[in-house]
């Protein structure tokens, strides 16, 4: 049974890097066609989808935040990472993990999440 | 970019019908799914390609999509139903998450 960790950080300063990383159990990061995403919530809020980067190697982002978003796999760990420069308070979320099935953009698997706040 | 609009509550009484809907342009040409959220919880996926229920998902639950409105509903609600419901899309190689509805179960 295939589990997501979000792992990282809790407390960032503003216009520094906020730098998480996701933990792939029970199963690989680079098998089948998935692909393997980054979601946000303020608190509060509504869900907000940062990026995701698939087994193929590509990556998508949301447009709204791409100029500050990376998102790579690291297949030694089992893992994937989301980067996020030039933090400002309204980057505090809780952050997700979760995974689509790749040929379809819906979330069947997701980590418990992870918040992160960015402060001084 | 495309938008999706949900009505911010919905409240159903014990055993009754809710019905949740998310409005959007034409997003009967779409695929929706719907995600249920209990406070402080990760999101569960409840619907995808409309009125596809994954494995797990009562059959109490079935949705629907036609021209400007998809449609969760849930049959019989419970107690337990009651959480914050998010429908999503995708376009043009991304993702849109609908504001969320909090329902309540009376």
């Amino acid at each position: 049974q295939v589990q997501l960790q979000e792992s990282g950080p809790g407390l960032v300063k503003p216009s520094q890097t906020l730098s998480l990383t996701c933990t792939v159990s029970g199963g690989s990061v680079i098998s089948g066609s998935y692909c393997w995403n980054w979601i946000r919530q303020p608190a509060g809020k509504g869900l907000e989808w940062i990026g995701r980067i698939c087994t193929s190697g590509s990556t998508n982002y949301n447009p709204s935040l791409k100029s500050r978003v990376s998102i790579s796999v690291d297949t030694s760990k089992n893992q994937f990472s989301l980067h996020l420069s030039s933090v400002t308070a309204a980057d505090t979320a809780v952050y997700y993990c979760a995974r689509d099935p790749g040929s379809a953009w819906y979330f069947v698997l997701w980590g418990r999440g992870t918040l992160v706040t960015v402060s001084s | 970019s495309y938008e999706l609009t949900q009505p911010l509550s919905v409240s159903v009484a014990l055993g009754q019908t809710a019905k949740i809907s998310c409005g959007g342009n034409n997003i009967g040409g779409r695929n929706v799914c719907w995600y249920q959220q209990e406070t402080g919880q990760a999101p569960i996926l409840v619907m995808y390609r409309d009125s596809h229920r994954p494995s797990g998902i009562p059959e109490r639950f079935s949705g629907s999509n036609s021209w400007n409105t998809a449609t969760l509903t849930i049959s019989r609600a419970q107690a337990g139903d009651e959480a914050d419901y998010y429908c999503q899309v995708w376009d043009t190689s991304t993702v849109v998450f609908g504001g969320g509805t909090k329902l309540t179960v009376l």
